[in-house]
């Protein structure tokens, strides 16, 4: 079975400074990324998502996030965050051949912009 | 374009009343989530429909709990009865069969369950 870590449960970071969230999975077979956002009181967002190609992949917001399939990892990253971009982001993983899209979630990061 | 809409938004009820959850998916979409957050588990995966029909409902805690989907626009995740560890938010999400390449969950608001 597949699994997601999120390695910080949460993150301060002060406005217009850059922020990376770091995700590992675990995996015996080839999977599918993805990074969603929470914002206070609202469902998930998705943020972007890794499917093939390029390993670095852009989403929404500018944010942008690399696969590397040897760490097993896939970090989300922004060069320079808003106040608007505190919310709890979440790592989650499906496998290949789920192509209607199971998810396994990340325990999640909560980001907090301070001015 | 509407998104994946759910009601209540908000609901408070005394333990051991019978609690339904709606949702209405994304038209068009073949396969519906309902999940359940909470701080100490997360998110965790309930019972997902494909084409109305349930296919995995190993994450329902118990008997408890129970989801229909009588048609491809309304589902319903029914708590009866309910209890005070059953507060937490319970989400909502379609998606597209795709067939070939995996296509993203849509999430509703979610419904806020408090059961005092």
């Amino acid at each position: 079975a597949q699994s997601v870590t999120q390695l910080d449960s949460q993150v301060p970071v002060f406005e217009e400074a850059p922020v990376e969230l770091r995700c590992n999975y675990s995996s015996s077979v080839s999977v599918y990324l993805f990074w969603y956002v929470q914002y206070p009181n609202q469902g998930l967002q998705l943020l972007l998502k890794y499917l093939s190609g390029s390993t670095l992949v852009k989403g929404i917001n500018g944010f942008e996030a690399e696969f590397n399939k040897s760490q097993t990892s896939f970090h989300l990253r922004k060069p320079s965050v808003h106040i608007s971009d505190t919310a709890e982001y979440f790592c989650a993983v499906t496998l290949v051949t789920d192509s209607w899209g199971k998810l396994q979630f990340g325990a999640g990061t909560q980001v907090v912009v301070t001015p | 374009d509407a998104g994946v809409i759910q009601s209540p938004r908000h609901e408070v009820t005394e333990m051991g009343q019978e609690v339904t959850l709606r949702c209405k998916p994304i038209s068009g979409h073949d396969y519906l989530f309902w999940y359940r957050q909470t701080m100490m588990r997360g998110l965790e995966l309930l019972i997902y429909f494909n084409n109305n029909v349930p296919i995995d409902d190993s994450g329902m805690p118990e008997d408890r709990f129970s989801a229909k989907m009588p048609n491809a626009s309304f589902s319903t995740l029914k708590i009866q009865p309910s209890e005070p560890r059953d507060s937490a938010v319970y989400f909502c999400a379609s998606s597209q069969d795709s067939g070939t390449l995996n296509q993203p969950q849509h999430f509703g608001d979610g419904t806020r369950l408090s059961i005092l």
